[in-house]
């Protein structure tokens, strides 16, 4: 069974790069699928931010692509997420996420890991 | 861009009885590229329903979707206790953008 897990720091300061990595774990990663990030602010609803393919293939929100950079390390079985300049908007609860397609419903979900932009 | 608006927002109800959500697309959209999820507090969103109407994996058949064009409904035939939660639709295919979400007091 597909699990996928985020790490990274839960505290950045503003102006700061925000780094987040997504462990996929029971499956193998270069397989196919579309692996990315979601993130929701405290007390409000969802925002894609981006997707990315195994062989490296991306899709950004436009809203935010100026800033975004996704990744994947096959070999490792992760993806990761790098979000520049971040301001207290950026502060959030980031879930990694597994879709059919790049831009398709989520079939899969990480639990969630909370990102906290202040100084 | 396409807006997805959630109405109501919060939907008070008692265990056994029908919700029903609405989803209005801001521009129509195949029926194909709509979703439903649900969210529990502290906890990440699960699918419900994909292509408008079909259940996903092991969803309990008191969950439901339809609809077309720019308006969608969930709805849930007789609520238990676990059902209470937040709503969300989702709009894919051209661009993936969510509702602001529905939820479900007792």
């Amino acid at each position: 069974q597909v699990q996928l897990q985020e790490s990274g720091p839960g505290l950045v300061k503003p102006s700061e790069t925000l780094s987040l990595t997504c462990t996929v774990s029971g499956y193998s990663f270069s397989s196919g699928y579309y692996w990315g990030w979601i993130r929701q602010p405290p007390g409000k609803g969802l925002e894609w931010i981006g997707t990315i393919y195994h062989t490296g293939s991306t899709y950004y929100n436009p809203s935010l692509k100026s800033r975004v950079t996704i990744s994947v390390d096959t070999s490792k079985n992760q993806f990761s997420l790098k979000l520049s300049s971040v301001t207290a908007a950026d502060t959030a609860v980031y879930y990694c996420a597994r879709s059919a397609a790049a831009m398709y419903y989520i079939d899969v979900w990480g639990k969630g890991t909370t990102v906290t932009v202040s100084s | 861009e396409i807006v997805l608006t959630q109405s109501p927002g919060t939907l008070s109800l008692s265990p056994g009885e029908r919700a029903t959500l609405s989803c209005r697309v801001s521009q129509s959209i195949s029926s194909s590229y709509l979703a439903w999820y649900q969210q529990k507090p502290d906890q990440a969103p699960r699918l419900l329903i994909y292509g408008a109407s079909y259940r996903a994996t092991g969803i309990p058949d008191r969950f439901s979707g339809s609809g077309s064009g720019t308006d969608f409904t969930l709805t849930i035939s007789r609520l238990e206790p676990a059902d209470f939660a937040v709503y969300y639709c989702q709009h894919y295919g051209t661009s993936l953008t969510f509702g602001g979400g529905t939820k479900v007091e007792i």
